[in-house]
């Protein structure tokens, strides 16, 4: 079992439409999350970080939390063509090593 | 805004010789990490440093070596470069504190080891 998981995609969503990536990890003691996006050929952007449990707004960008269960989620409102990029999901246990999922790729139909 | 820059876009080297990666930061970050990134393998760490000349490995340190003199600046050095160390390079950097693990990337470095 991978540390942590993101399915690959490509999730497909038509302009204005609500994109929802999720990710899953095993380490239960995981204490910081975070979103990345990456455009093709580029590195990873930072765009969310989480701490506690809930949901955790920024713009179109919503981030949940639900620890029981070990699962993240990144919702993108209102999704445009310039969203379409690999969302990292990434997760800390609290010391300097983060381990990052491969990826979801997300595709904004115009 | 953090700015990490990394010194070259593109490197093309031949097998055998010795590869410098450079990386600068000026945000004043303690914490900095060197990763590569390849199709379907997602991002590994190679190495890391918390302060300057501390460095632990990470998950894939054969192979490399890592310097950083002074704080704002962490080089990756491949000792003899092989094909199979074609890849994307990235730095990053963390700033100091409980709790802020976050991670800010340098441009990448594409390496093509002919």
């Amino acid at each position: 079992q991978k540390e942590v998981e993101q399915n690959s995609g490509p999730l497909s969503v038509p302009e204005g439409a609500i994109a929802s990536l999720n990710c899953t990890y095993s380490d239960r003691g995981s204490q910081s999350f975070f979103w990345y996006r990456q455009y093709s050929g580029k590195s990873p952007e930072l765009i969310m970080f989480i701490y506690s449990n809930g949901d955790k707004e920024d713009g179109r960008f919503t981030a949940q939390l639900n620890k029981a269960s070990q699962y993240v989620s990144l919702l993108i409102r209102d999704s445009q063509p310039s969203d379409s990029a690999t969302y990292l999901c990434a997760v800390n246990k609290g010391g300097f090593k983060t381990i990052f999922g491969a990826g979801t790729r997300l595709f904004v139909k115009a | 805004d953090v700015k990490v820059t990394q010194s070259s876009r593109y490197l093309v080297k031949r097998t055998g010789e010795k590869v410098f990666l450079e990386c600068v930061q000026d945000m004043d970050h303690e914490n900095m990490f060197w990763y590569r990134q390849d199709p379907g393998l997602g991002l590994r760490l190679i190495y890391f440093s918390y302060d300057v000349k501390m460095k632990e490995k990470g998950d894939i340190p054969e192979g490399y070596s890592v310097s950083r003199e002074k704080k704002e600046r962490f080089s990756l050095i491949l000792e003899s470069a092989s094909t199979n160390q074609t890849s994307m390079y990235l730095c990053a950097s963390s700033p100091p504190g409980t709790g802020r693990y976050e991670q800010y990337f340098g441009p990448g470095t594409r390496l093509t080891v002919t």
